[in-house]
């Protein structure tokens, strides 16, 4: 099965400054068609998550576009470039190209 | 707005059954396929089944194979969860999803706690 691993587990950022998720997949993402099954999504407290960025880098319709999405193989990144308080939550990486799909294991993202 | 509302959790006890709903209202649920994730209290994230626009195709998590069955009625547009043998590591929110391989958007969740 394939294992994603997400880093840091939790930050804390002061308003207005970047901030930076990485997760690592246990195994190659990309699909014989071309495509790389790796989103990300926000849970909010005390919301269900929603998605953010699908396929490594397409912000989903309404996202902001201080998030943005890159990354290839078994490396992505999820960026923030100013974060805002609104942004709290748990950011989660989520890859769907083997059937028994995996979530990494979140990571905090706190305001200063 | 796109809409989904989950039903049927409660309590159970080892060994027992659940059925959850998913209501889905707001749009055609037989143009996408449609998941399960859970989220144990406190803990991360869980897909746990996901079945295709006509059920044709369906998809388990190892840790509920067997145990679990996803199923969906297109013309009421609901989305079922057959839980069954239920264990006490059962115990989560059960949320279900627009999408086979991405998610969006989420019911609210539903809430099954398995203890005697």
């Amino acid at each position: 099965d394939i294992v994603l691993t997400q880093t840091p587990l939790s930050l804390s950022v002061t308003p207005g400054q970047p901030a930076s998720i990485s997760c690592k997949s246990s195994q190659s993402l990309l699909y014989s068609d071309g495509k790389t099954y790796l989103y990300w999504y926000l849970q909010k407290t005390g919301q269900s998550p929603q998605l953010l960025i699908h396929e490594v880098s397409n912000r989903f319709s309404g996202v902001p576009d201080r998030f943005t999405g890159s990354g290839s193989g078994t490396q992505f990144t999820l960026k923030i470039s100013r974060v805002e308080a609104e942004d709290v939550g748990v950011y989660y990486c989520m890859q769907s190209i083997q059937l028994r799909y995996s979530f990494g294991q979140g990571t905090k993202l706190e305001i200063k | 707005e796109v809409q989904l509302v989950e039903s049927g959790g409660g309590v159970a006890r080892p060994g027992g059954s659940l059925r959850l709903s998913c209501a889905a209202p707001g749009f055609s649920m037989d143009d996408y396929g449609m998941s399960w994730v859970r989220q144990a209290p406190g803990k991360g994230l869980e897909w746990v089944s996901s079945i295709s626009w006509n059920g044709g195709s369906t998809v388990y998590a190892d840790a509920v194979k067997g145990r679990f069955t996803i199923s969906r009625d297109n013309a009421k547009k609901l989305l079922y969860l057959q839980m069954n043998s239920l264990r006490a590591e059962d115990t989560a929110f059960y949320y279900c999803a627009r999408g086979f391989y991405r998610f969006d958007p989420w019911g609210q969740g539903t809430l099954v706690t398995v203890s005697s």
